[in-house]
C-alpha cells in the first residue's frame, strides 16, 4: 500500500493564481480530511468528507473548495491564491468506526504565495 | 465548542528520565484523544489513542497516555526518554456526539531529550 500520497511536495503560487493539491489514499478509508500547519498554530482543520459524494467545512475553509468524487481521491482547490495561505497542508485519511478510527497523514505540499 | 490545549511549547528532558506532555481538552459529550508525533519535514505519525474502555492506553514506541475524565487530561507519558524521541508531539480530540467528524489539533509541544 501506498498508503496516503500528495503532489506536489512544494509549489510557489503568485497572488490571485489558482491550483489543485492533490490527495489520494489506498486504504479504502471512508474519512478524508485536509489541514494546514502553521508555526504555533498547530494544525488546522479546513474541510474534510465521511464518504464520496458528501464534504463539510473545518475551522478555516475560506479560499478553499474541495470535492470527492471518488473513495480514493480528496483534491483541494485553491480559487485565487493569497499570501495569507502560505502554509504546508496536509491530507489525512481513516477509517471511521470506533476502534478503527486512526488518522493516516500524507508527507505534506509546502505552499508558498509571492 | 471544543478545544484542545497544550500548555507547553517545549519539554526538555535528559535522556533516561521519564518524560511527560500534557494535553487538556474541552469537550461538550464524549471524546475521542489521540496522541501523534511528527518528525522534521514529515506528516504526522500516530501514537495513540483513547477510544473507551481502559484509562491507561499503551502505544507506540513505548509511550502511554492516561484519560482522565474528571480533569479533562489525556497526558503523554515515557518511563525512559531516548534522544530519537525528540519531534514535535500534537494532541486531538474529536467529540463524538456532535454529529460531526471534525478534529481538533492542540498547538503542538517540542520535545527534546537531551544526551
Amino acid at each position: 500500500n501506498a498508503g496516503v500520497t500528495q503532489t506536489p511536495k512544494f509549489q510557489v503560487l503568485k497572488t490571485g493564481q489558482s491550483m489543485t493539491l492533490q490527495c489520494a489514499q489506498d486504504m479504502n478509508h471512508e474519512y478524508m480530511s485536509w489541514y494546514r500547519q502553521d508555526p504555533g498554530m498547530g494544525l488546522r482543520l479546513i474541510h474534510y468528507s465521511v464518504g464520496a459524494g458528501i464534504t463539510d467545512q473545518g475551522e478555516v475553509p475560506n479560499g478553499y473548495n474541495v470535492s470527492r468524487s471518488t473513495t480514493e481521491d480528496f483534491p483541494l482547490r485553491l480559487l485565487s491564491a493569497a499570501p495569507s495561505q502560505t502554509s504546508v497542508y496536509f491530507c489525512a485519511s481513516s477509517y471511521s468506526g470506533r476502534r478503527q478510527e486512526t488518522q493516516y497523514f500524507g508527507p505534506g505540499t509546502r505552499l508558498l504565495v509571492l | 465548542a471544543q478545544s484542545v490545549a497544550q500548555p507547553e511549547d517545549q519539554v526538555n528532558v535528559a535522556e533516561g528520565n521519564p518524560l511527560t506532555v500534557k494535553c487538556t481538552y474541552s469537550v461538550s459529550g464524549n471524546p475521542y484523544l489521540f496522541w501523534y508525533v511528527q518528525y522534521p519535514n514529515r506528516g504526522l505519525q500516530f501514537l495513540l489513542k483513547y477510544i473507551t474502555g481502559d484509562n491507561l492506553v499503551k502505544g507506540s514506541y513505548g509511550f502511554e497516555a492516561e484519560f482522565n475524565k474528571s480533569q479533562t487530561s489525556f497526558h503523554l507519558k515515557k518511563p525512559s526518554a531516548l534522544v530519537s524521541d525528540s519531534a514535535l508531539y500534537f494532541c486531538a480530540v474529536r467529540d463524538t456526539t456532535s454529529g460531526t467528524y471534525k478534529y481538533i489539533f492542540g498547538t503542538g509541544t517540542r520535545l527534546k531529550v537531551l544526551a
